[in-house]
């Protein structure tokens, strides 16, 4: 079964400093979607960066990359140069290519971001 | 581009009163999803819809949950009666395509409801 972990509940990072949120996700199919997504305090959830399962390279979106791993099957997020403005939640989600699911995403548990000035 | 329209923002009612939620999708997008976020854990999926046609509603609790998308554009998502579990925000997203795992969802600002 499909299935997403993030195993950090909080993480505090300075102003300017760069920050990883963990992800490890589990499937058997192998084409899967991977996304980032964050939900600041108003609800809204924000897409943010997305890695197919055949992408050879990183994906990359201004101050956001994603380290990819896949033997590993981990995809974390990391921040560069952190501002007050990325204080937030954090979700990691997956969804595969098997029709029967139809393309729903599984999230995980999220990852609340504190940034310190 | 406008963005995933949700009404209201916030609701609060008393236990087994009724409320009904409303989304309009982005403009073209065929699929739209409404997901069920408790305070604490990630959004879980209650129904999917593929044009006017239901693609997934697995998890959505037809006791007392319903949700239509007439003409394939904007939906309705009702609880009738509600219950103190149902305590949470309601998101609705939409995506250009069914399924595949490129297809990215985009989600509306969400309805926070509080029940009694």
């Amino acid at each position: 079964a499909q299935k997403i972990t993030q195993t950090q509940p909080g993480m505090f990072v300075q102003e300017k400093e760069a920050v990883t949120l963990d992800c490890t996700y589990d499937t058997s199919d192998p084409s899967y979607g991977l996304f980032w997504y964050k939900q600041p305090s108003s609800g809204e959830m924000i897409f943010l960066i997305y890695q197919g399962s055949y992408d050879q390279q990183n994906a990359t979106e201004g101050r956001y990359s994603l380290n990819f791993q896949k033997a590993r099957k981990s995809a974390n997020l990391v921040i560069s140069a952190s501002q007050l403005g990325d204080s937030a939640m954090y979700f990691c989600a997956m969804r595969d290519a098997s029709y029967n699911q139809g393309g729903k995403l599984i999230f995980g548990q999220g990852t609340e971001l504190s940034v310190k000035p | 581009e406008a963005g995933v329209a949700q009404s209201p923002r916030y609701k609060i009612i008393e236990k087994r009163q009724s409320v009904a939620f409303w989304c309009n999708p982005i403009s073209g997008h065929a699929t739209l999803y409404w997901y069920q976020q408790i305070l604490g854990q990630g959004p879980k999926l209650l129904i999917q819809f593929q044009n006017n046609g239901v693609v997934d509603d697995s998890q959505l609790p037809k006791d007392r949950f319903s949700a239509e998308r007439l003409k394939g554009v904007d939906s309705t998502l009702k609880i009738q009666p509600a219950k103190l579990e149902d305590s949470a925000v309601y998101l609705c997203a939409s995506s250009l395509l069914l399924g595949g795992f490129t297809d990215t969802q985009y989600f509306g600002p969400g309805t926070r409801l509080t029940v009694l």
